[in-house]
């Protein structure tokens, strides 16, 4: 089993749709849990990130982590053609020396259709 | 005023070759990372190294060696490319106790021939 599972999609939605991410993940050491956009050839820029279950909300973006089912969702809503890009969930625990080690999921490609 | 820059952009070489990339960070921060990312968009630690340690991906062959000649820059060298070693590799940093917060580069697209 992978440590953390995402649906590569694609996932095509109009203009103006609430999109909803998700991932699990097993490894239960994992303390922060993070979503990164990552537009065509560019690097993965983050959004969100959260330590403790729950909301958090950003604007059009909603981050929820449910750690006792090692879920976690990002929401985005009135979705725009300018979201269109693949979304990453991120995970990290720590690694020693300072260092946290992100793992990743595969990514989830999103198409906002105007 | 990039935050975390590397160079190349672009890299074609042939099996067999020694290529470096270079990393370099203006933000002042503490740790830097490898990422590679392969033909299929997954993204995976190589490396995570600060000025006390260099933590290494157990599934990162010896033949990748990251160089750190100050705190702002982490070069990755590769020796005796191979196809598979064909990808997108990403610098990224971090500052010391909020490694959640990683900042990356544009990348760098390595073609092995």
């Amino acid at each position: 089993q992978k440590e953390v599972e995402q649906d590569p999609g694609p996932l095509s939605v109009p203009e103006g749709a609430i999109v909803s991410l998700n991932c699990t993940y097993s490894n239960s050491a994992f303390q922060y849990f993070m979503w990164y956009r990552q537009y065509s050839r560019k690097g993965p820029e983050l959004l969100m990130y959260t330590y403790s279950s729950g909301n958090k909300e950003d604007g059009r973006f909603t981050a929820q982590v449910d750690k006792s089912s090692k879920y976690i969702s990002l929401f985005i809503r009135d979705s725009q053609p300018s979201d269109s890009a693949t979304y990453l969930c991120a995970m990290t625990a720590y690694s020693g020396a300072g260092s946290y080690q992100l793992t990743f999921g595969k990514g989830t490609k999103l198409s906002v259709i105007p | 005023d990039t935050a975390v820059s590397q160079t190349p952009k672009y890299l074609v070489t042939q099996m067999g070759n020694d290529k470096s990339i270079k990393c370099e960070q203006n933000l002042g921060h503490d740790t830097m990372y490898w990422y590679k990312q392969d033909s299929k968009k997954f993204l995976k630690i190589m490396f995570s190294y600060n000025n006390k340690e260099l933590i290494i991906n157990e599934t990162v062959p010896n033949r990748f060696s990251p160089k750190s000649p100050d705190k702002a820059h982490l070069n990755l060298h590769i020796n005796s490319l191979e196809l598979g070693d064909s990808a997108v590799y990403f610098c990224a940093s971090s500052q010391e106790g909020t490694g959640n917060e990683q900042f990356f580069g544009p990348g760098t697209r390595l073609t092995v021939l």
